[in-house]
């Protein structure tokens, strides 16, 4: 089985200011571990993905997100928000040799402000 | 440009009606799937399919029933006896099939269904 915990619903910054949204999964086998961004009334976005190459990835938007197995999280960060970061971000996971159905958070919402 | 392309865009249902979402692909991918998004609940998988003329239940299949007759569409019928139908769908698609869990999906921009 597999799941994602994405920790805080919300998460406000000031412009400027370091983005962090946490991720942490669980699954029994080596994971592919996909963060993307969802826009208002529009679809989701791949942000980045990891294969179980580089632990870091970098992804569209100055995003970058980092694998760390200890423990068992893949948490996304951005050095300095823009105002057009404001959107819903939601982390997601499936298994390598298993269901390639992902499994998805249940996505935080970042707030920016001026 | 390749993409998905869902709609109508928003639709609305009248009380003991069905209705039915069309979801398109030029992708040329092999999965396709439906997604049923609430606030704060994040994605709720409704049915996903691998091949034509195959599809398998998600979490949340009661009340809605789906088709796939060519690779390119995945229809997904609301049917009356889906009590709560108000919420944003979505569909997607990935290349592969199962042994491509590394593959990420791309998603359509979504349809908005209201109760009239």
């Amino acid at each position: 089985a597999q799941s994602v915990t994405q920790l805080g619903s919300h998460v406000s910054v000031s412009e400027g200011a370091l983005v962090l949204l946490r991720c942490n999964y669980s699954s029994s086998v080596p994971p592919y571990l996909f963060w993307y961004v969802q826009y208002p009334n529009q679809g989701l976005q791949l942000l980045l993905k990891y294969t179980s190459a580089a632990t870091l990835v970098k992804g569209i938007n100055g995003f970058e997100a980092e694998f760390k197995k200890s423990e068992t999280s893949f948490h996304l960060t951005k050095p300095s928000a823009h105002m057009s970061d404001a959107a819903e971000y939601f982390c997601a996971v499936s298994r390598a040799g298993g269901s390639y159905i992902p499994t998805f958070g249940r996505g935080t919402s970042l707030i920016v402000h001026p | 440009d390749g993409g998905i392309t869902q709609s109508p865009k928003y639709l609305f249902r009248k009380e003991g009606q069905n209705v039915t979402l069309s979801c398109e692909q030029n992708l040329n991918h092999d999965a396709m799937y439906w997604y049923r998004q609430d606030p704060g609940q994040g994605l709720r998988l409704i049915y996903y399919s691998q091949i034509v003329n195959d599809f398998q239940k998600g979490d949340i299949a009661e009340g809605y029933s789906v088709s796939r007759e060519k690779k390119e569409s995945f229809p997904l019928t609301v049917t009356s006896a889906q009590k709560n139908p108000t919420a944003f769908y979505l569909c997607a698609s990935s290349r592969g099939k199962g042994w491509d869990a590394n593959q990420p999906q791309h998603f359509g921009d979504g349809t908005r269904l209201s109760i009239l």
